[in-house]
């Protein structure tokens, strides 16, 4: 069965150090791979996105995930915490058996939490 | 530009009422989802619809229905309510299945 798992349900770092949110996946074929964050009480926002290509990608609010496809991973990661940063962060995955329709696999979701 | 905009943000309904969520994208995306967020579960998906007439079921579609008689609009109604389906609820659309989809800002619902 596909899935996406986000092993730690919260992760904790003091501003101005780095952060790494964690991701892994399981889907047969090519890994489309997304971040999205989720303020209090909001929807969620695109980061970015891996399709093909540079293994590393860059990302808004200074955010880039690397893609390892030897280890099946896509951790989220950011030089400098900011405590703006701290939100709720998933991982998704398109779901490879349903063709074109963009049908996306969730992980839970990471709670990130910056402290000054 | 909008964007997805869902309504209402927030509603209680007692066991057996129904409703219809509202969501409407007007950035001409041919592709719409519905998801339900859980606590500590990440996001299911409802329903989608790849363009106007055109809906089919993601993994929990039990107790919910949708229409999509226009590409902006993709209202999911909930006819029979249950404590289960107590959730946040999230809209998303993209412009084609394999773009990044936006989400709106979610729709609370309590059954009670």
């Amino acid at each position: 069965a596909q899935s996406v798992a986000q092993p730690e349900d919260q992760v904790n770092v003091a501003e101005g150090n780095p952060l790494t949110v964690k991701c892994t996946y399981s889907v047969s074929g090519n890994p489309y791979l997304f971040w999205y964050v989720q303020y209090p009480n909001r929807g969620l926002q695109f980061l970015l996105k891996y399709i093909t290509g540079d293994n590393l990608v860059k990302g808004s609010y200074g955010f880039e995930a690397e893609f390892n496809k030897s280890q099946t991973s896509f951790h989220l990661k950011k030089p400098s915490a900011l405590v703006s940063d701290s939100a709720l962060y998933f991982c998704a995955v398109r779901d490879t058996y349903s063709g074109n329709t963009g049908k996306l696999i969730f992980g839970q979701g990471t709670t990130l939490q910056v402290k000054p | 530009n909008a964007g997805v905009t869902q309504t209402p943000k927030f509603r209680i309904l007692k066991i057996g009422q129904s409703m219809t969520l509202q969501c409407t994208q007007d950035m001409n995306h041919n592709y719409m989802y519905w998801y339900r967020q859980d606590p500590g579960m990440g996001l299911k998906l409802i329903y989608y619809s790849v363009g106007a007439g055109i809906t089919d079921k993601g993994e929990v579609p039990n107790g919910y229905n949708v229409s999509r008689s226009t590409t902006e609009d993709f209202p999911l109604r909930l006819e029979l309510a249950a404590p289960s389906q107590t959730s946040v609820y999230f809209c998303a659309s993209s412009y084609k299945g394999l773009e990044t989809q936006y989400f709106g800002p979610g729709t609370r619902l309590l059954v009670l």
